[in-house]
């Protein structure tokens, strides 16, 4: 399964548009790339899922370039419940998810 | 909105005791997933399970790990001998095949081994 990189963590505030991007140079072609975000002694919870191209839903876009080799997680507007570690993972569509450390978004009021 | 549930929420017992944490699926979902975060740390893979036999597991997924479907809606991970280093949140999760890789978590269940 491919590797991702992504930011550590990040800061915002309140009501600003959030961009995380994550690196994934080594996926194959049959992999999607997933995004989860996890709040604290919570189970991860699925946010958004691409092939290629922009996705978008209630909660979030995601922008993938034509090439596949990153993508980016935007969260229009946050506020101060968005703060949780974001996951960006790559695999097919039944695949053992494999997580990374995440990205840890703190939002301040 | 249908969702997984475990139980229990929280577990403590002695090392080298037995234990079994139980997690109830969506109910039209068919691969099943078993996952542990110790504490500050990332998830972890152990296995998944489909069709009634263990499709995957990871090196953590050793001969004191087992799972089951007993019936239509449990499905258990038993650690038989629990060592101190198992203390972890260990979370259930399932999938449906019709649609995208969006597998559902439940709440964990938090076990403490002494």
């Amino acid at each position: 399964l491919a590797k991702t990189t992504q930011p550590i963590s990040m800061d915002s505030y309140e009501g600003q548009e959030v961009n995380i991007t994550c690196s994934h140079n080594n996926i194959a072609t049959n992999d999607y790339i997933t995004w989860y975000q996890q709040f604290p002694s919570q189970g991860p919870r699925f946010i958004i899922q691409g092939y290629k191209t922009k996705v978008t839903n209630e909660v979030a876009s995601l922008f993938i370039p034509a090439d596949r080799k990153s993508s980016t997680l935007s969260l229009p507007r946050v506020s101060l419940s968005d703060t949780a570690v974001y996951y960006c993972l790559v695999g097919g569509r039944t695949d053992k998810l494999i997580f990374g450390t995440g990205t840890r978004l703190q939002v301040f009021p | 909105e249908p969702e997984v549930t475990q139980t229990p929420s929280h577990q403590v017992t002695q090392m080298g005791q037995e234990v079994i944490l139980r997690c109830v699926p969506i109910s039209n979902h068919l691969y099943f997933y078993w996952y542990r975060q110790i504490l500050g740390q990332k998830v972890e893979f152990l296995v998944s399970f489909y069709n009634n036999e263990i499709s995957e597991k990871s090196e953590i997924f050793d001969d004191q790990f087992s799972v089951e479907r007993p019936d239509g809606s449990n499905f258990t991970l038993k650690i038989r001998s629990t060592k101190l280093e198992d203390s972890a949140m260990y979370f259930c999760a399932s999938l449906r095949t019709d649609s995208n890789n969006e597998q559902f978590f439940g709440p964990g269940t938090r076990l403490t081994v002494l």
